[in-house]
């Protein structure tokens, strides 16, 4: 049974540039969260979604980031016009659609670097 | 709103000795208390969790966790430390209920175990 995967592990991208990082959720979880990761940091939660719909997205900032998670396919965390401050590990976590399971399986991440 | 303090951002230890992470909480409904581990450059690994029933919770590793009500505290221990244990290892919280479901981390504790 895979994990949680996601894609790229590493991204590079200029200043100005779009940054799409993709996730697809352990088989059987039908509940994605992302969070960003500073250096030398905890893990700040971004978005909550489930398929075809953003639950939570309280911890997004307002402007250049959206994420979704499509019927079919992996859920996308896009950053428009990146910024160096955009530069950071991006966490994706997936539970099952059970109402009391709580806990979360992390993926490996995918390190932004904006150069 | 909640927030969780790790008390100690670097816990050094000698191989074979105990370990003891402190993590307090603040939470305005029952929380829900987790563990995760992260290893250099990897996601994020769950340990262990409490959400309801024994307050002493078992995890892997042989780690395991107290959840004190009245000192709003979840400290991680083990009582034997060895070299595979060094990491980065988080405390977090989510609300067990009013749906939300985003985990709030805290800051992190490195741990160190010296031979």
């Amino acid at each position: 049974n895979a994990g949680v995967m996601q894609n790229p592990r590493h991204l590079v991208r200029r200043r100005g540039q779009e940054a799409r990082l993709r996730c697809s959720p352990m088989k059987g979880h039908s509940h994605v969260y992302w969070y960003r990761q500073l250096p030398e940091e905890g893990l700040k939660f971004m978005v909550y979604l489930q398929k075809e719909n953003i639950i939570d997205e309280s911890g997004m900032p307002k402007e250049r980031f959206s994420a979704e998670f499509p019927k079919e396919g992996p859920s996308i965390l896009r950053i428009q016009q990146v910024v160096r401050g955009d530069s950071a590990a991006y966490f994706c976590a997936s539970s099952p659609p059970i109402r009391t399971a709580h806990e979360q399986y992390f993926g490996p991440g995918t390190r932004l670097t904006v150069t | 709103a909640q927030s969780v303090t790790q008390l100690g951002s670097h816990v050094s230890v000698s191989e074979g000795a105990l370990v003891l992470l402190r993590c307090n909480y603040s939470s305005s409904v029952p929380p829900y208390l987790f563990w995760y581990v992260q290893y250099p450059n990897q996601g994020l690994q769950l340990l262990l969790k409490y959400t309801t029933g024994a307050t002493l919770v078992k995890g892997i590793n042989g780690f395991e966790a107290e959840f004190k009500k009245s000192e709003t505290s979840f400290h991680l221990t083990k009582p034997s430390a060895h070299m595979s244990d060094a990491a980065e290892y988080f405390c977090a919280v989510s609300e067990s209920e009013g749906g939300r479901r985003a985990l709030t981390f805290g800051s992190g504790t490195r741990l160190q175990v010296q031979p």
